[in-house]
């Protein structure tokens, strides 16, 4: 079984539409992240969370919520989904232990379309 | 702010052709620099990191050199493998940016038998 398990793989929605995305982990990492793919843009990150109480923006948060319900869980959430947020979503984990050595474990991404 | 910035792709090699993948960064700290790789279908996996200047990383022949002075962390293969077709990411990482991974925008290698 995957360490980190990202659901769905894909998903196709309308624009308007709320979706959440689910992230979970057996890693027992206490820090998780969100990122999009966008070509050409690398990976940046919508949000993190350093523990269960912990939640901060990144660089391009807008548009998007999450909810840290356990350590081992990490959802995102459009809550009125628009076509721009067509993009490969990713789920990471790293150990807090590690610092600015931190090694990121990723999930194999949700695809998601907003058409 | 930090920033990462990496040649753009694709590359394309033939098999057991030497490879360099040029990445550059921006740091007001002292980073610790990374390259990841992500194969078709599947999440980033990290390849291999550097914590301080001269360090060299390597990892499955690849090698790259933490250089200060010229903020660069290259990535280099003597002789590379269909197999090596994937996308390779440059990264840093430091207590300044409360230590979020900062990603470039990727590069695209291609190799031909």
């Amino acid at each position: 079984d995957a360490d980190v398990t990202q659901t769905p793989r894909n998903r196709i929605t309308k624009t308007g539409k709320r979706i959440m995305l689910e992230c979970s982990q057996t890693k027992g990492h206490d820090r998780m992240y969100w990122y999009r793919q966008d070509p050409g843009l690398g990976l940046r990150l919508i949000y993190y969370s350093f523990d269960v109480k912990d939640i901060n923006k990144g660089e391009i948060s807008d548009g998007y919520s999450v909810s840290r319900q356990a350590q081992a869980k990490f959802s995102l959430s459009l809550e009125s989904a628009i076509p721009n947020q067509t993009a490969l979503y990713f789920c990471a984990t790293s150990d807090n232990q590690q610092g600015p050595d931190e090694k990121l474990f990723f999930g194999s991404g949700t695809q998601l379309s907003v058409l | 702010g930090n920033s990462v910035t990496q040649m753009e792709g694709p590359v394309t090699l033939s098999e057991e052709a030497f490879l360099t993948i040029n990445c550059t960064y921006t740091a007001t700290g002292y980073p610790s620099l990374f390259w990841y790789v992500q194969y078709p279908g599947e999440g980033l996996q990290l390849l291999l990191k550097a914590t301080k200047a001269d360090d060299k990383g390597s990892n499955k022949g690849f090698e790259a050199t933490y250089r200060k002075e010229t903020t660069s962390f290259h990535l280099e293969k003597g002789s590379v493998q269909v197999s090596d077709s994937a996308v390779y990411f440059c990264a840093l990482s430091d207590y300044t940016g409360g230590f979020k991974t900062i990603f470039g925008a990727g590069t695209r290698l291609f190799v031909k038998a």
